[in-house]
């Protein structure tokens, strides 16, 4: 059964800080990896995703992620946060684009 | 980006009542929708897919006799929770899969209900 598993359940950084949230899998077979974002009193929207070819994956605003087969992970990091990253980050994945399950989630706080 | 909306975004209502939660898709169709539940602290948990002019497909150990969906248009799905119980309230958000591969779903701001 797929399952995913986010270790940080909050984060706190100061403005500046690098960033990595990490997030690990359980899937047995082709699987398609997302990193979604909800900003406080905003819908979920995705930052990212990898479906094949590079495993380092640029998204919005910053955000990278690099896909570690051997390792079932898919990390999520950012060199330079900033306040306005402060916000709930969800790793997900799935078989299909749709048809996906998500991770519990991680909180991130950054202090000005 | 494509919008995704739902309504109502609170309600509260007694037990042994029925509440529907509506989602719409403004600006694109959307064939297959889904709808997760959410509780405090914990992640998404997908409850079913819902798909334009068929049955819906339910997770398991999600009631589809509780929890109904309909998704009678290519722009509308809904679920409506039927005799609603305390251990309902939740917080309900939809999806819908955007357009061509982009592999992106929309989500709905969420609907939180509240059963006294």
């Amino acid at each position: 059964a797929q399952s995913v598993s986010q270790h940080n359940h909050h984060v706190i950084l100061s403005e500046a800080a690098s960033l990595e949230l990490g997030c690990n899998y359980s899937y047995g077979g082709t699987v398609n990896l997302f990193w979604y974002v909800q900003y406080p009193g905003q819908h979920l929207q995705l930052l990212l995703k990898y479906f094949s070819g590079d495993p380092l994956v640029k998204g919005i605003k910053g955000f990278e992620a690099e896909f570690i087969k051997s390792k079932f992970s898919f990390n999520l990091r950012k060199p330079s946060v900033q306040w306005s990253d402060t916000a709930e980050y969800f790793c997900a994945v799935g078989s299909s684009a749709s048809k996906i399950i998500f991770g519990s989630g991680t909180r991130l706080s950054i202090r000005p | 980006g494509a919008v995704v909306s739902q309504h109502p975004s609170w309600v509260i209502c007694k037990s042994g009542t029925s509440v529907k939660i509506e989602c719409r898709s403004l600006d694109f169709q959307a064939t297959t929708m889904f709808w997760y539940r959410q509780f405090p602290k914990q992640s998404l948990m997908l409850m079913a897919t819902s798909n334009e002019g068929s049955k819906a497909t339910y997770e398991q150990g999600v009631e589809k006799d509780k929890f109904l969906i309909n998704h009678a248009s290519l722009t509308l799905s809904t679920l409506t929770v039927t005799s609603a119980h305390p251990e309902d309230s939740s917080f309900y958000i939809c999806s819908a899969l955007g357009q061509g591969d982009t592999g992106e779903l929309f989500f709905g701001e969420g609907s939180r209900l509240t059963v006294l």
